[in-house]
């Protein structure tokens, strides 16, 4: 059955460094998303893409935030210059359309020092 | 307006009980409601999901109760099992964008 896989599964790094997350969406999909989840809260919505442009993005998706589609396979999440409190879980999810059923990675826990 | 509000924050269920996790929400633009189940250390999975034109929708053991003039949803799990203790997440979505909104989630236990 096809997966979303996200790399690496956990991350530390220093306040103030950059950190990209990876992701492997499903092959066919077209829609790619990433969410956090601080540890013990709920999953929040960080941005959508679609069509090599982000379609939606939230508040916390400010400018120290990125996202790519370097090749036809991959889907990062760039932090330019992390803060402590950019430590969470980070999913990926993609679709096979707008409004179906998103698909999550396995998650990327960040820890900021 | 953006919120989904889920309770209880945690549930123990003896096995073959049937726990009930409710959610509301209010904003009457949301047309699709997913439930995740979530195990420790893995992504959410989408277990079963509801569109507001019906009322109930059942999968297996799991079923969505959807009540819309009191904008309220409720996932039941019949004929609960030790390997079903996981966190479970309602969501919404608008018929709008592309962003899904999170439940708080709630712990659930399921005792032998």
């Amino acid at each position: 059955e096809p997966e979303v896989t996200q790399t690496p599964s956990h991350q530390v790094t220093q306040m103030g460094q950059e950190v990209i997350l990876r992701c492997v969406p499903i092959s066919n999909h077209l829609y790619f998303y990433w969410y956090r989840q601080i540890l013990g809260q709920k999953v929040e919505f960080l941005v959508s893409f679609y069509n090599n442009e982000i379609s939606e993005k939230s508040e916390i998706f400010d400018d120290q935030f990125s996202v790519e589609r370097p090749d036809g396979s991959n889907f990062t999440l760039k932090i330019r210059s992390t803060k402590l409190e950019d430590s969470a879980m980070y999913f990926c999810a993609s679709s096979d359309g707008a409004r179906n059923e998103q698909f999550f990675g396995p998650g990327t826990r960040l820890t900021v020092l | 307006q953006q919120q989904v509000k889920q309770s209880p924050q945690s549930l123990i269920v003896q096995k073959g009980g049937i726990p009930i996790i409710n959610c509301a929400y209010e904003n009457t633009a949301f047309d699709y409601f997913p439930w995740y189940q979530q195990f420790p250390g893995k992504g959410p999975a989408l277990l079963i999901a509801i569109r507001p034109d019906v009322s109930e929708k059942k999968e297996g053991r799991f079923t969505i109760s959807f009540n819309k003039s009191a904008k309220q949803f409720s996932l039941h799990i019949m004929d609960s099992q030790p390997g079903d203790s996981a966190t479970y997440f309602c969501a919404a979505i608008r018929n709008s964008n592309y962003q899904l909104i999170w439940g708080a989630g709630t712990k659930l236990i399921i005792k032998p």
